[in-house]
């Protein structure tokens, strides 16, 4: 599992309510990822790191926010959560020089919100 | 808009059979193309990476293609076992930094 956890596993929330997901690798490596996975749409990109306090951002990144204080942990914000921020998310971390190398996903966390 | 189509959305198939599952993309300037497993309630695991240069790849009774030119790429899995259900996902790298997924095919292989 290439040493990836997430935490919480699942939460539920309120709409307007900031939410923290973690993601924690044991590996040491340089590139982390944020994704989403909603039925009909695969995964989507939120936000990805290559390097502490280096981020940028993906495909659906409104309304995310990303740091990365540590090489190992890699945090999502949902800084108001909204119904439409309802999904599963994904952390991921790839060995070598990022996108062009095969990545490994974390077990995700389910987020609902109310 | 790059997009990654992935059909049929579902499959149901014997126990032995060999089968295929589709991946098709927009754009033919792809950097590489991986094919990932899916079970119920997990996360991903990556099965083949394809990079552009290359036309197929193959692990144990996996063997994946890739047809730059036709925008589509193959996932043949040999022998099918009840084990293999799951669901399939390609990803597409269009850029350093642009990977889109298909939704993916969830494959049952009935014993």
């Amino acid at each position: 599992d290439a040493g990836i956890t997430q935490s919480p596993r699942h939460k539920v929330t309120e709409t307007g309510t900031p939410v923290t997901l973690r993601c924690h690798q044991t590996e040491n490596h340089r590139y982390m990822y944020w994704y989403r996975q909603d039925p009909g749409h695969g995964l989507r990109l939120i936000h990805y790191s290559y390097g502490v306090k280096d981020t940028d951002k993906g495909e659906v990144s409104d309304g995310y926010s990303v740091s990365r204080s540590k090489t190992e942990d890699f945090l999502l914000t949902l800084e108001s959560a909204t119904s439409s921020q309802t999904s599963v998310y994904f952390c991921a971390i790839s060995f070598g020089t990022g996108f062009t190398d095969t990545q490994y996903f974390g077990p995700g966390t389910r987020l609902t919100v109310l | 808009k790059q997009e990654v189509t992935q059909i049929p959305a579902a499959l149901s198939v014997p126990e032995g059979e060999n089968l295929v599952l589709n991946c098709s993309f927009t754009d033919s300037a792809i950097y590489n193309l991986q094919w990932f497993r899916q079970d119920p309630g997990k996360g991903l695991t990556s099965l083949l990476l394809i990079q552009s240069s290359q036309r197929e790849q193959t692990s144990g009774r996996l063997n994946a293609s890739l047809d730059k030119s036709s925008g589509r790429s193959t996932l043949y899995i040999a022998a099918s076992q009840p084990g293999d259900s799951a669901t399939y996902l390609c990803a597409v790298l269009y850029n350093n930094n642009d990977m889109r997924f298909g939704a993916g095919t969830r494959l049952t292989v009935k014993p």
